[in-house]
């Protein structure tokens, strides 16, 4: 069975920084275009950053020169560095493999 | 950026309802949409992937159709598991975007 486990997730002050980690089971990270997306409390889904299995990344605006997707194909991990953390990052972090299975989640809140 | 117009963002229906959930994309994305379902605090689960293709094990009540600009995602009778909060999603570009989202409520 495909799994996806996220951690990482805390709170922390504007400008801060955290990394999260998508542990895989069933599936290889390198293998497989893998995803993060992220929801806003009581918001919609927001596609934050993606992965290839080549190794090209591409962010979303709103996050690009702050945020780093990458990979540990060794550890089957998949990891998003966050940097300069604002308040409007505040969400649950979603890691997704192609569309499917989704990781649980991890929530992110950025407040002072 | 392609936007995704969904609708309605509430409906209230009664079990054993057809209930009809509307995607509208601002440009062509052929057939390269998902619908979700998602319940309160939980992670979203893929129901429909190809705008049309059921999900292993998902119920055959969930269907799907439509391309290019218009999609539809049809449950032909509500259950009571079946109220939670629905999106789709497009990924026709590495960029992806989802619909705002339809939450089911019971009537």
């Amino acid at each position: 069975e495909e799994q996806l486990v996220e951690s990482g997730g805390d709170l922390v002050q504007p400008g801060g920084s955290l990394r999260l980690s998508c542990a895989a089971s069933g599936l290889n990270v390198g293998d497989n275009y893998m995803t993060w997306v992220r929801q806003a409390p009581g918001r919609g889904l927001e596609w934050v950053s993606v992965i290839f299995s080549a190794g090209n990344t591409y962010y979303a605006d709103s996050v690009q020169g702050r945020f780093t997707i990458s990979r540990d194909t060794s550890k089957n991990t998949l990891f998003l560095e966050m940097n300069n953390l604002r308040a409007d990052d505040t969400a649950m972090y979603y890691c997704v493999k192609g569309f499917d299975p989704w990781g649980q989640g991890t929530l992110v809140i950025v407040s002072s | 950026d392609i936007q995704m117009a969904q609708s309605p963002s509430t409906l209230s229906a009664s079990v054993g309802d057809r209930v009809t959930i509307t995607c509208r994309a601002s440009q062509s994305i052929s057939s390269r949409l998902a619908w979700y379902q998602q319940k309160p605090g939980k992670a979203p689960k893929l129901l429909i992937y190809k705008a049309s293709n059921l999900k292993s094990q998902v119920p055959s009540r969930f269907s799907g159709s439509g391309s290019g600009t218009e999609f539809t995602l049809t449950i032909s009778s509500l259950q009571p598991d079946d109220f939670a909060t629905y999106f789709c999603h497009q990924y026709s570009t590495y960029s992806w975007t989802f619909g705002q989202g339809t939450k089911v409520e019971i009537k």
